[in-house]
C-alpha cells in the first residue's frame, strides 16, 4: 500500500516562530488533506490541497503532486497551534490514509 | 453545516458487554467511514460505506460490526472486545467522489476493561 511519511516527527517551537512540516507519499494520489488533531482528539480540517498552494491566515500549504510531497507552513506560531498535524492522502474514491504525524509543541 | 456527530464521547465496557457507537451527519454525504486510532499513532481505516453499502473492510475482526441504517447514520456494534481494542474511534463522511473533503467527528473514546 501507499506509504505516507511526515517530518519532523516532533517539533518544539517558541511562540512567534515559524515552521515547515513535510509530507512525502510513495504513489500518485488524487486528494491530499492536512489536519490538526487537538488534545481532545478532534481532527480539524486545515486544507484540502491535491495540488498547488493555499493560504488561510497564518497557515499555508503547498502540494507538488508530480514530486509526491506537500508542505504545511505555520507562521507566528501560538500555543493553541500545539497538537499533532497529519497529512492524509486518497488513492481512490473512498479511502483516506494518514501519514505518521508531526507532534508540535509551542511554548510561551 | 460541516458537522459529524458521534455518541457517546466516552465509553467503558467489559469484555462480555455489547455496546454500539453512533455517528450522524446531515450534509447529504453518501460515503461514511470508521477509523480507529491508538495512542500516539495515526488513524487507521476500518470500514467505508458508500450509498449505504459496505465498500471497504480493512480486515477488521468480526467483534466489530458496522451498520448503515440510512444515508445519515452509521453505527459500530461492539461485542466481546479485548483490552487492546481500547482506542479513539473516529467517524467521518464525504461526498461520494474523488475531489471532496472528508470531515471527521469528535470521536468516541473507548476503554475495554
Amino acid at each position: 500500500g501507499i506509504q505516507v511519511e511526515q517530518s519532523p516527527p516532533d517539533l518544539i517551537l517558541q511562540e512567534g516562530a515559524n515552521s515547515t512540516l513535510r509530507c512525502n507519499f510513495s504513489d500518485s494520489v488524487n486528494n491530499l488533506q492536512w489536519f490538526h488533531q487537538n488534545p481532545w482528539g478532534q481532527l480539524i480540517n486545515l486544507f484540502y490541497i491535491p495540488s498547488g498552494t493555499k493560504q488561510n491566515g497564518r497557515l499555508s500549504a503547498t502540494t507538488v503532486a508530480t514530486e509526491r510531497y506537500s508542505l504545511l507552513y505555520i507562521s507566528s506560531s501560538q500555543t493553541t497551534d500545539s497538537g499533532v498535524y497529519f497529512c492524509a492522502v486518497r488513492t481512490g474514491a473512498n479511502n483516506l490514509f494518514f501519514g505518521t504525524g508531526t507532534r508540535l509543541t509551542v511554548i510561551p | 453545516d460541516t458537522e459529524v456527530t458521534q455518541t457517546p464521547k466516552h465509553l467503558v465496557m467489559g469484555m462480555t458487554n455489547k455496546k454500539s457507537l453512533k455517528c450522524e451527519q446531515h450534509m447529504g454525504h453518501r460515503a461514511m467511514y470508521w477509523y480507529k486510532q491508538k495512542a500516539k499513532k495515526p488513524p487507521e481505516l476500518m470500514f467505508v460505506y458508500s450509498y449505504e453499502k459496505l465498500s471497504i473492510n480493512e480486515s477488521v475482526p468480526s467483534r466489530f460490526s458496522p451498520e448503515c441504517p440510512n444515508s445519515s447514520l452509521l453505527n459500530l456494534h461492539l461485542h466481546a472486545l479485548q483490552p487492546e481494542d481500547s482506542a479513539l474511534y473516529l467517524c467521518a463522511s464525504s461526498q461520494e467522489s474523488v475531489g471532496n473533503t472528508i470531515y471527521f467527528g469528535e470521536g468516541s473514546w473507548l476503554t475495554v476493561v
